[in-house]
């Protein structure tokens, strides 16, 4: 059963850093696109970032493009996003997910982010 | 980047009745592959989000049967033939054209 589990979300505050982790399992991770996307409280899916399969290229939605950054390690199943100064409307719940045929359609629990002062 | 608008944003619905959800897109999600990048999300309480169809009427392992996809270009429906109560949750249309992905603002499916 393929599984993702997120994990490093918490209370942070404004201007200071958070990274958090995705680890997957049962299927082949080298083999997959992986999306972070977060949903902040009471709004809607909002994409984040995604990786390639070979960790070679990243892309970002521009409200977190040169703050954020997405990483994977095949080797240990796990993707990252190392978020750094967070704002107020960073605060969201981040779900990782595995790509196939144009979006995630595996994805975690989700992790929380906070970011308050 | 296409944006995506759904209708309606709450849809009540009766057990056992029908229920459509449309998408619209801004722009074709034709790829130039030829395939079109339309994939719906579902999202119930307490659970992890889940696709339920891709590339527009494809569906994801283990969907039940009573939900499918249809449309082209710019204009794609979600059917529920005979809603369940485990149905109740949040509908998401989703771009995959091209990256950002986008969604559009979600139908509230309640009983």
């Amino acid at each position: 059963q393929v599984q993702l589990v997120e994990s490093g979300g918490g209370v942070v505050q404004p201007g200071k850093s958070l990274r958090l982790s995705c680890e997957a399992s049962a299927f082949s991770l080298s083999s997959h696109n992986m999306h972070w996307v977060r949903q902040a409280p009471g709004k809607g899916l909002e994409w984040v970032a995604l990786t390639t399969y070979d960790g070679s290229n990243q892309y970002y939605a521009d409200s977190v493009k040169g703050r954020f950054t997405i990483s994977r390690d095949n080797s240990k199943n796990m993707v990252y996003l190392q978020m750094n100064s967070l704002r107020a409307e960073d605060t969201a719940l981040y779900y990782c997910g595995r790509d196939f045929w144009g979006g995630p359609d595996y994805w975690g629990r989700g992790t929380l982010v906070t970011v308050s002062s | 980047d296409p944006v995506m608008t759904q209708s309606p944003p709450s849809l009540p619905v009766t057990l056992g009745q029908p229920a459509s959800i449309s998408c619209r897109s801004s722009q074709s999600l034709v790829h130039a592959d030829g395939n079109t990048y339309l994939g719906w999300v579902q999202l119930r309480p307490g659970q992890s989000p889940r696709r339920l169809i891709y590339q527009v009427s494809i569906r994801d392992s283990g969907v039940p049967d009573r939900f499918s996809g249809s449309g082209s270009g710019t204009d794609f429906t979600l059917e529920i033939s005979g809603v369940e109560a485990e149905d109740v949750g949040v509908y998401y249309c989703m771009q995959g054209v091209q990256w950002p992905l986008t969604f559009g603002g979600g139908t509230r499916v309640e009983i």
